[in-house]
């Protein structure tokens, strides 16, 4: 069964910084391209970034880019969102996902990061 | 960039009535659109991928239609269990754009 579980999530003051981890099983993480998305609570989804299955290519959202990087341990499963700069437009619920034939197909819990003073 | 676009926002439906959602593309997207259903307080869950391919595990009574611009999402039966949000998202922009739709949520 595949799992994923997401940790780092805190309150955090505008400017500051905080490190999202994914923890991965039930699957041959190396094997496949991760993502991270963000939900608004109460609103819809918006993708925030991807690293391909060996780590080569990263891609984020123009609203994440420049301050957020995605980086991936394929030796102990998990992916980090390192996220610099922080604002309050960016509190959400920070998913992590897997992603198999260019679509996500699962997805773990969330995080929740809040940006304030 | 594709926007995708959800109809209804909110869709009543009596339980064992059918419900059917909509999502429309700003650009032609081919047949790479995928549904997600998010259960209140839940994370989502991949129902359809290909606009019409049912994820395992996902009951027969769910069922997804269409290619280009306009796609659609059934539920055949509606059960109380499918109270939830649904949201289309294209995946035909690859890396992604962020392109989900805002959703439709379905209430009893």
């Amino acid at each position: 069964e595949v799992q994923l579980v997401e940790s780092g999530g805190l309150v955090v003051q505008p400017g500051g910084s905080l490190r999202l981890s994914c923890a991965a099983s039930g699957f041959t993480f190396h094997d496949y391209t991760m993502h991270w998305v963000r939900q608004i609570p109460g609103k819809s989804l918006e993708w925030v970034s991807l690293i391909t299955l060996d780590g080569g290519s990263t891609f984020y959202a123009e609203t994440v880019r420049g301050r957020f990087t995605i980086s991936r341990d394929n030796s102990r499963n998990i992916v980090f969102l390192q996220m610099n700069s922080l604002t309050t437009e960016d509190s959400a619920l920070y998913y992590c996902a897997k992603e198999k034939g260019r679509v996500i197909d699962h997805w773990g819990q969330g995080t929740l990061v809040t940006v304030s003073s | 960039e594709v926007v995708m676009t959800q109809s209804p926002a909110t869709l009543s439906v009596s339980p064992g009535e059918r419900a059917t959602l909509s999502c429309r593309a700003s650009h032609g997207v081919s047949d790479w659109v995928a549904w997600y259903q998010q259960r209140p307080g839940q994370a989502p869950r991949l129902l359809i991928y290909g606009a019409s391919t049912g994820a395992p595990g996902v009951p027969a009574r769910f069922s997804g239609s269409g290619s280009g611009t306009d796609f659609t999402l059934t539920i055949s039966g509606l059960q109380s269990e499918d109270i939830a949000v649904y949201y289309c998202l294209e995946y035909n922009t690859w890396p992604p754009k962020g392109t989900f739709g805002q959703g439709t949520k379905v209430e009893l």
